[in-house]
């Protein structure tokens, strides 16, 4: 079956700019999880959905961060009035329930000029 | 706070050599902890996990990893590596127990000499 799929691959903005970064998880995955990984860092938590609500949100570094999934499957990262230091691959994953293994994507790489 | 420290940021080895790769953690109780690998373009796989019981797991690619209380490790090994083993790998710590959120290490980039 399909896997985690994440549009688009690659995103590049200029400073100040909002963009929306989407998540396709694996059908029937009820959780689901955002993270950031910048160069030469491993992946770092930010949100973490079960179902549509988020269950975990303390990894979003500030209010410009804000993910959604209304309908408990696609979601939706967005980021306002973009910043240089937002440039990283965002990872997206999902899980059969929030107590188990994490299947990834193969992220979008965010770049703000 | 849960941290996960990878010492390495490079290794190389050669075709057939045998690797470990350190990876020490931070957490007060018995944490879930696992290795991934991350190949050019591709995402994260998880190549196993400890939870609990026997401190030796395996993992698929020929992979174990040994936890040991004592040294707040979780090295990972294989006896003989292969050319399509050159990846990054990742070693990470369930925080507060879960698997919900993940804390990362670093990573070590591994590259594999023929």
């Amino acid at each position: 079956g399909a896997g985690v799929s994440q549009t688009p691959s690659n995103k590049v903005t200029e400073k100040g700019k909002y963009v929306e970064l989407r998540c396709d998880p694996i059908s029937g995955h009820t959780a689901l999880y955002w993270y950031r990984q910048s160069l030469g860092q491993g992946p770092e938590f930010l949100i973490y959905f079960q179902g549509t609500g988020a269950a975990d949100d303390s990894g979003l570094p500030n209010d410009r961060f804000f993910a959604v999934r209304p309908e408990g499957s696609v979601s939706t990262l967005k980021i306002q009035r973009t910043e240089r230091g937002d440039s990283a691959v965002y990872l997206c994953a999902s899980s059969l329930q929030g107590h188990n293994e994490q299947f990834f994507g193969p992220g979008t790489r965010l770049t703000v000029l | 706070a849960q941290s996960v420290t990878q010492p390495d940021i490079h290794i190389t080895v050669s075709e057939g050599a045998s690797l470990e790769l350190r990876c020490n953690y931070s957490y007060g109780a018995t944490p879930y902890l696992f290795w991934y690998v991350q190949s050019p373009g591709q995402g994260l796989q998880l190549l196993l996990k400890y939870f609990s019981g026997d401190t030796l797991v395996q993992g698929i690619k020929g992979f174990e990893a040994e936890f040991k209380r004592s040294q707040s490790s979780f090295n990972l090994r294989k006896p003989s590596v292969h050319w399509s083993d050159a990846a990054e790998y990742f070693c990470a710590v369930g925080v507060s127990g879960l698997w919900n959120k993940l804390v990362f290490g670093a990573g070590t980039i591994l590259r594999v000499k023929s």
